[in-house]
């Protein structure tokens, strides 16, 4: 079964600092999404990517798919606290493209010190 | 659009109980997936329902159920509450029309709690 392995587990960064959190898979991605959760909170959607080499930016995270497609990176430009949070990743399982099943990396803590 | 609602958003219960869980959608959505998180294992898909169907489950005991209405709002239920089933129980909705082509956004979950 595919799995999904993010890294780092856990980052703090000061305020301003740029910082990169990657998700590799141990198999083919048909598709990429990039989640943040508060604590204890519901997934918040940033980004999703299906291509190889395709890149998205929104205000200060752009993510890439690399061409491969079984790495995805995702990086923080001039970090800010409100940056602060749980960055997941998530593939689609490749069930036969049929449904609607996600797998997600265990998650990647990021603390921005101001 | 209003977003994904789920209620309760916190719930205890005590071992051997029953729970029910609702998840109402973004309106046009017919796709709803259920996730289970917690600490030791993650993120977790329980199962997804399209128009009323059961179009895919994950590999949990026959004590998680689910089902759909018409209106595509969802309930899951879990019968015979264990310790373990404590965590955060996240609904996503969807289209449902493309999978793989769609995003899925969250719901802010409901925390259940079983003492």
């Amino acid at each position: 079964s595919q799995e999904l392995e993010q890294s780092p587990q856990s980052l703090i960064v000061q305020e301003g600092k740029n910082l990169t959190i990657n998700c590799t898979s141990s198999k083919t991605l048909y598709g990429l999404y990039w989640y943040k959760q508060k604590y204890g909170e519901g997934l918040i959607f940033l980004m999703m990517l299906q291509k190889g080499g395709e890149e998205k930016s929104h205000e200060k995270i752009t993510a890439k798919l690399d061409e491969k497609k079984q790495q995805s990176s995702l990086h923080i430009t001039a970090s800010q606290p409100s940056h602060a949070g749980i960055y997941l990743c998530g593939a689609d399982d490749g069930y036969g493209g049929a449904t609607n099943k996600l797998i997600f990396g265990t998650g990647t803590l990021l603390a921005v010190q101001p | 659009k209003a977003g994904v609602t789920q209620t309760p958003r916190y719930l205890i219960k005590t071992r051997g109980q029953q729970v029910t869980l609702s998840c109402s959608p973004i309106s046009g959505h017919r796709s709803v997936s259920w996730y289970q998180q917690t600490p030791g294992q993650g993120l977790q898909f329980l199962f997804e329902y399209f128009s009323e169907t059961q179009r895919n489950k994950g590999n949990f005991p026959g004590r998680f159920s689910g089902r759909q209405f018409s209106n595509s709002r969802s309930e899951m239920n879990v019968s015979t509450l264990e310790l373990g089933d404590s965590a955060l129980y996240l609904c996503a909705s969807s289209p449902g029309l493309i999978p793989y082509q769609e995003t899925q956004y969250f719901g802010p979950g409901t925390r259940l709690l079983v003492l």
